[in-house]
């Protein structure tokens, strides 16, 4: 099992939808969550950090943490083409410290 | 401010040589990391640096691999011997030494292995 587990797409969602990604860990020392975004040949660029249970929202972006069911997931409200990327979740026992990555969910958003 | 700088973006060599990739990270961070990321994989982690010292590098694949951060600032990823299965993007990522400061990343080296 790996430490972090991601659906690996594609996930396929008309332009204005909702998107919904998800991402489970195995550490339960884990304090820290992140939700990178990878478009091809880029390098990876963070969207949100959540460290508490319960929602956090920027703009269009919303992430959930459920540390007892080890869960999380990133929402994205009214879905554009141009988010179409590969979404990277991943966890780190301090936001210092390194971090473990899943391998990513493709997201297609169709105009 | 700039962000994290990595040369060279594209590095071909021959099986067997030797290669040098190089991270000038974010003005000021006190940590420093390199990952390995494989075609459709996650990156994984290669080794961290707190300023000059090596804290961690229990992800280096094996001993043919050699990170330094000799003034706590720029860092070089050293390959000996190169092998077709070390062909990957080398990430590097700094951050700040607080909690709740995440990492940001350089637009990596795409190392080929003929």
């Amino acid at each position: 099992q790996k430490e972090v587990e991601q659906n690996s797409g594609p996930l396929s969602v008309p332009e204005g939808a909702i998107a919904s990604l998800n991402c489970t860990y195995s550490d339960r020392g884990s304090q820290s969550f992140f939700w990178y975004r990878q478009y091809s040949g880029k390098s990876p660029e963070l969207i949100m950090s959540i460290y508490s249970n319960g929602d956090k929202e920027d703009g269009r972006f919303t992430a959930q943490l459920n540390k007892a069911s080890q869960y999380v997931s990133l929402l994205i409200r009214d879905s554009q083409p141009s988010d179409s990327a590969t979404y990277l979740c991943a966890v780190s026992r301090d936001s210092s410290y390194k971090l473990i990555f899943g391998s990513g969910t493709r997201l297609l958003v169709r105009p | 401010g700039a962000g994290v700088s990595q040369s060279p973006r594209y590095k071909v060599a021959k099986r067997g040589q030797d290669v040098a990739l190089r991270c000038d990270p974010i003005s000021g961070h006190v940590s420093l990391f390199w990952y390995q990321q494989a075609l459709g994989q996650g990156p994984e982690f290669l080794t961290y640096f707190q300023n000059e010292a090596q804290l961690d590098k229990s992800g280096l694949p094996s001993d043919r691999f050699f990170a330094e951060r000799p003034e706590g600032s720029v860092s070089t990823l050293k390959i000996q011997r190169t092998q077709q299965e070390d062909s990957a993007v080398y990430l590097c990522a700094s951050s700040p030494l607080d909690r709740g400061k995440p990492q940001h990343f350089g637009d990596g080296t795409r190392l080929s292995i003929l």
